[in-house]
């Protein structure tokens, strides 16, 4: 089967760094996304990973490793308003977006 | 440019009721995607439309139906509502679905079922 796994919530710091895994078992990749989603609100697009290695974006970095079905993302200096859902999609081989089921990231002062 | 838009935003039925969804694109997207997104579930993928056409199917019940208008403007209906159905039901738009295309959601509508 497919499957995304991705931790159910984290804790940070205002200020500090934290970093979100995600591993995936799918049929067929054809790269990795990192949506953000503000409770009661859309999911909104952070990142998009189809090669290995990291891709950095002001403070927000996503890496992938192929080979290990792994990725994450690394949120810098963080700030209150980061608190959110994280969420990891894989595109897999039929187009189909397979979803994680988010990381709740909750920042405190 | 005007996001993706979604009516209504919610929605109260109670069981054995349909429920037709409405989701307009971001104007020239072509794609439109439905998700059923629940507390600790997720996003499930429900189908895709491109041209009118569905593209692809995730694994709910025949209950969930949906459709796409020539304007990719998108409808998506349950009929004989459950409990169970009670979410938050997105649509995303994208130019054409392909493999490197980021989705842009919708605000969502809120369904409960009584």
């Amino acid at each position: 089967g497919q499957n995304i796994d991705q931790p159910t919530e984290m804790t940070a710091t205002e200020g500090a760094i934290v970093q979100i895994n995600c591993t995936y078992q799918t049929s067929g990749f054809n790269g990795l996304f990192w949506y953000q989603q503000h409770a009661g609100e859309a999911p909104t697009f952070l990142s998009y990973n189809v090669l290995d290695g990291l891709e950095e974006k002001g403070r927000f970095s996503s890496f992938l490793s192929r080979s290990k079905g792994y990725s994450y993302l690394l949120l810098k200096e963080l700030q209150m308003k980061d608190s959110a859902s994280y969420l990891c999609a894989v595109r897999a081989s039929n187009y189909q977006l397979i979803w994680g089921a988010g990381t709740k990231l909750i920042i405190k002062p | 440019k005007a996001g993706v838009t979604q009516t209504p935003r919610y929605l109260i039925k109670t069981r054995g009721q349909q429920v037709t969804l409405s989701c307009s694109p971001i104007s020239g997207h072509r794609s439109v995607s439905w998700y059923q997104q629940t507390p600790g579930q997720g996003l499930q993928f429900l189908f895709e439309y491109f041209s009118e056409t569905q593209r692809n199917k995730g694994n709910f019940p025949g209950r969930f139906s949906g459709r796409q208008f020539s304007n990719s403007r998108s409808e998506m209906n349950v009929s004989t509502l459950e409990l169970g159905d009670s979410a938050l039901y997105l649509c995303a738009s994208s130019l054409a679905g392909g493999f490197l295309e980021t989705q842009y959601f919708g605000p969502g509508t809120r369904l409960l079922v009584l």
